[in-house]
């Protein structure tokens, strides 16, 4: 069964500063890895979508790593800012159409 | 203005009730969702389905029933037989036939068991 954990659960950061969160996998057998943003009380808005053949993907300031050997990607957000306050969750997609979901990361940018 | 509703966004519940809870897409989606969201806790994955007329158990289905007898519908009913249903619940399509397509998501419905 695959296995997915988001380290830290919760980060505070000043404004400008870059974040990076992380998520690591247990099965490097996915068919492609998804990232989420989810604001209190609201469903999931999907930021990312890697396929299991890509290394990375790019929107705007979100750049996100796929490492399927070791079982790793990685979200970093360029130059935060208070509207990037929000939980991110990280999706691990397999063959037979199921998400495994990480408990996400909670990040406060401080103004 | 295509996209995924969930209906109602507040729902109580009595002890011993069966309550249903609505989600319409109209994205021509082919799969649905429905996921479980505990505080602290990733998202549990109930019921899905790949096309009308079938739907596969997730890894909590316990409690719940689903129908898919229209593409654009997936209505999961909580029944009694569910001990602990108080979550919030989440709703998902994708377009993708084969594999796991990019989902996306509802606003949720919160249910509350009085």
């Amino acid at each position: 069964k695959q296995e997915v954990t988001q380290i830290p659960a919760a980060l505070s950061v000043p404004e400008g500063e870059n974040l990076v969160l992380n998520c690591s996998f247990t099965d490097s057998a996915i068919y492609n890895l998804q990232w989420f943003r989810q604001d209190p009380g609201k469903g999931l808005t999907s930021l990312l979508l890697i396929q299991s053949s890509q290394r990375e993907q790019t929107s705007g300031r979100l750049n996100a790593s796929l490492d399927k050997s070791s079982g790793r990607s990685t979200l970093y957000i360029a130059a935060s800012q208070p509207g990037d306050s929000a939980t991110y969750l990280c999706a691990v997609g397999s063959n037979d159409y199921k998400l495994s979901f990480g408990a996400g990361t909670t990040v406060t940018v401080r103004a | 203005d295509g996209g995924i509703t969930q209906s109602p966004k507040y729902l109580f519940r009595k002890e011993g009730q069966n309550v249903t809870l609505s989600c319409e897409q109209n994205l021509n989606h082919d799969a649905m969702y429905w996921y479980r969201q505990d505080p602290g806790q990733g998202l549990r994955l109930i019921y899905y389905s790949q096309i009308v007329n079938d739907f596969q158990k997730g890894d909590i289905a316990e409690g719940y029933s689903v129908s898919r007898e229209k593409k654009e519908s997936f209505p999961l009913t909580v029944t009694s037989a569910q001990k602990n249903p108080t979550a919030f619940y989440l709703c998902a399509s994708s377009k993708s036939h084969t594999g796991g397509g990019e989902q996306f998501f509802g606003p949720g419905t919160r249910l509350t068991v009085l």
